[in-house]
């Protein structure tokens, strides 16, 4: 699976966007982009995944640049509750869902 | 609620105990995952089960045993663990094929004294 690499840490206002990204430069046609977060000292927990095109649902956007080489997600107006570590991970489809290999992530603070 | 859940949430044990860490799915799946997560370490992939058969051993050492009865229960067996084996011990699951999410327990949180 392809390595991404993101900033360790970022920080966010309560009820600005949450814009993170994440760079996958070596990803192959058949990899997908995934998401998911980890609040502290809880399970982490999937958000959105996507290909190529831009995807949205009702936790997050996310935004795959044309060359798929980098993407963003997009909390758009972020909360207390959203303070968590975001993982970005590349891999293919099908097998085992769950066979995922996370980094060390983004450390997001939601601020008041 | 994510329809993972694990037991004990936190346990405290000797190196020379024997314990078990307990995960249940009610999803429906037919994978089932141990993942470890130690301080300031990224998560790490222990053990892949699919269909009740282990698919994926990561090196994980002898004194980590898994068993998986059926499709909805997982267990790790722990023995003579280490003080470095303290960790988040987290179980996840999955449908399987296409490309559905994973989902997570809440983990035990384990500390060998």
């Amino acid at each position: 699976d392809a390595k991404t690499t993101q900033p360790p840490s970022m920080d966010c206002a309560e009820g600005r966007a949450a814009n993170l990204p994440c760079n996958h430069s070596t990803i192959s046609g058949n990899e997908y982009v995934y998401w998911y977060r980890q609040i502290h000292s809880q399970g982490p927990q999937y958000i959105i995944h996507g290909l190529k095109n831009n995807e949205t649902n009702e936790m997050a956007s996310l935004i795959i640049t044309e060359d798929r080489k980098s993407s963003t997600l997009i909390l758009p107006h972020a909360t207390l509750r959203d303070t968590a570590v975001y993982y970005c991970i590349v891999r293919v489809a099908g097998g085992s869902q769950g066979n995922l290999i996370f980094g060390k992530g983004t450390k997001l603070s939601v601020k008041p | 609620e994510t329809g993972v859940t694990q037991t004990p949430r936190h346990l405290v044990m000797g190196m020379t105990n024997k314990k078990s860490l307990k995960c249940e799915q009610h999803l429906g799946h037919n994978a089932m995952y141990w993942y470890k997560q130690s301080a300031k370490k990224p998560l790490e992939l222990m053990f892949v089960y699919n269909f009740k058969e282990q698919t994926e051993n990561n090196s994980v050492p002898s004194r980590f045993s898994p068993e998986c009865p059926n499709s909805s229960h997982l267990f790790l067996h722990l023995h003579t663990l280490q003080p470095e084996d303290s960790a988040l011990y987290l179980c996840a699951s999955s449908q399987g094929g296409g490309y559905t999410e994973a989902f997570f327990g809440q983990g035990t949180r384990l500390t060998v004294v």
